[in-house]
C-alpha cells in the first residue's frame, strides 16, 4: 500500500515553462486536494476534486489547472510558470463519508518542491 | 468561517518533560480533527485522528483530547525525546454534504533540547 505519491518530487523551471505535478493514491479516496507551502504562509488550498471528472477551484487557484480523469490520479498543471510559485505542493486524499469501515482520515503525499527561475 | 488557533506558536522543552499544545477552534460543527507533525524538509504524518463523537484518542506517547463544547483539542506528549521536535499541526473537518472543509491551524513548532 503505497498511500498518497508525488511526482516529481523536486523541479527547477524558468519563467514561462510549463510542467504537471502527479498526484497518485491507491485508496480508492473520493476526495483529492492540492496544497502549496509557503514560510510564514501555512497551507493554502489550490484545487480540490470529489471525484472522478470533477474539479473545483479552492483559495488560490490563479495559474493552475487540474484534472482528474482518473479515480487515483489528481493532476496539476502550471501552464506558464511565474516566480511566485515557487514553493513545496502537497496532495492529499480522504474518502467521502467516514463509514464503519473508512475513518476518513486525512493522507497527504511527501510534497514536492518546485523552483522557478 | 471556521478559524483555527493553535498555542503556543512555538514551544523549547528539555527532554523528558510532559508537555501539551493547544487548539483552538470558533465553530463546533466539525466532522473530524487530524493532528499531524511535519519534520523540516518534509511532508505531514498523521498522528491521531478524532471523530466528533470521541473523546481522545491515544496512540504511545501521544494523547489528543477533543471538547467540542469548549472549542478545543489537546495534544498530550508525554516523555519528550528529541525525535519529537516537529511542527505539529491539527486540521478540522467541517464533514457536510460539501468537499468536507478542511481548516488548517497555523502550527506549534516543538524543539525539545537533550
Amino acid at each position: 500500500n503505497a498511500g498518497v505519491t508525488q511526482t516529481p518530487k523536486f523541479r527547477v523551471l524558468k519563467t514561462g515553462q510549463s510542467m504537471t505535478l502527479l498526484c497518485a493514491q491507491d485508496m480508492n479516496h473520493e476526495y483529492m486536494y492540492w496544497y502549496r507551502q509557503d514560510p510564514g504562509m501555512g497551507l493554502r488550498l489550490i484545487h480540490y476534486s470529489v471525484g472522478e471528472g470533477t474539479t473545483a477551484k479552492g483559495e488560490v487557484p490563479d495559474g493552475y489547472n487540474v484534472s482528474r480523469l482518473k479515480k487515483q490520479n489528481f493532476l496539476l498543471g502550471l501552464e506558464s510558470a511565474a516566480p511566485s510559485q515557487t514553493s513545496v505542493y502537497f496532495c492529499a486524499s480522504r474518502y467521502s463519508w467516514d463509514t464503519t469501515s473508512h475513518t476518513g482520515e486525512l493522507f497527504f503525499g511527501e510534497g514536492s518542491r518546485l523552483t522557478v527561475l | 468561517k471556521q478559524e483555527v488557533t493553535q498555542i503556543p506558536a512555538a514551544l523549547s522543552v528539555p527532554e523528558g518533560e510532559n508537555l501539551v499544545l493547544n487548539c483552538s477552534f470558533t465553530d463546533s460543527a466539525i466532522y473530524n480533527l487530524q493532528w499531524f507533525r511535519q519534520d523540516p524538509g518534509k511532508g505531514l504524518t498523521s498522528l491521531l485522528l478524532i471523530q466528533s463523537s470521541q473523546r481522545e484518542q491515544t496512540s504511545g506517547r501521544l494523547n489528543a483530547s477533543l471538547d467540542k463544547s469548549s472549542g478545543r483539542s489537546t495534544l498530550y506528549i508525554a516523555a519528550s525525546q528529541p525525535g519529537d521536535s516537529a511542527t505539529y499541526l491539527c486540521v478540522l473537518n467541517a464533514g457536510g454534504t460539501s468537499y468536507g472543509k478542511l481548516t488548517f491551524g497555523q502550527g506549534t513548532i516543538l524543539t525539545v533540547h537533550p
